[in-house]
């Protein structure tokens, strides 16, 4: 069974660098998303992507987030210079006619 | 205001009691209901929808307009159902992000 693979499983950065969580989704799937999960908290909705362009997104989502699928098949999100507050599971969705998820990337800023 | 609710962080059940997970929401229309598990170390997938009225590993969820509740049941829990559960809505419109409630995690005692 086709499975959304997100790479790394597990990432560690010093706060103010740049990092890009990648996302395979599967093939037939039109819309894209990224969520959040702060330790402890729920999951928070970020962007959705379709037809290469950001549908929706949310108040967290702000410049230091971009989202991009350059080549049809990866899935990015990038923050451009990361904080403390930023370190979380991220995870990445792709959908038909239901969301899918990935394993997420733990992301933790130091 | 668009939300979730999920009142309980734990439940936790001996083998063969009934289960249930409380979910209420708020949401300006009509809905679409889902219930999503996350086991131990692994992705979340989805239990359970409300437009489908399956029954999935032996769980069942009834969408109540009235009460805007969305609460998952089952009549005999097994050990292997402890996981985290969580509740989410989105809007009609394909494509809509979902919006998680804090999650419940059920833990089912030998």
């Amino acid at each position: 069974e086709p499975e959304v693979t997100q790479t790394p499983s597990h990432q560690v950065t010093q706060m103010g660098q740049e990092v890009i969580l990648r996302c395979v989704p599967i093939s037939n799937h039109l819309y894209f998303y990224w969520y959040r999960q702060i330790l402890g908290q729920k999951v928070e909705f970020l962007v959705s992507f379709y037809n290469n362009e950001i549908s929706e997104k949310s108040e967290i989502f702000d410049d230091q987030f971009s989202v991009e699928r350059p080549d049809g098949s990866n899935f990015t999100l990038k923050i451009r210079s990361t904080k403390l507050e930023d370190s979380a599971m991220y995870f990445c969705a792709g959908q038909k006619t239901e969301a899918f998820f990935g394993q997420g990337t733990r992301l933790t800023v130091v | 205001a668009q939300r979730v609710t999920q009142p309980e962080k734990l439940l936790s059940v001996f083998k063969g009691a009934p289960v249930e997970l409380k979910c209420n929401y708020s949401y300006s229309g009509s809905p679409e209901l889902f219930w999503y598990v996350q086991y131990s170390r692994q992705r979340l997938q989805l239990l359970l929808r409300h437009i489908s009225r399956e029954s999935i590993k032996g769980f069942t969820a009834d969408l109540n307009k009235g009460e805007t509740s969305f609460h998952l049941k089952k009549p005999f829990a097994q050990e292997e159902d402890s996981a985290m559960y969580y509740c989410a809505l989105s809007g009609y419109n394909q494509g809509g992000k979902l919006i998680f409630g804090q999650g419940t995690e059920l833990s089912v005692k030998p």
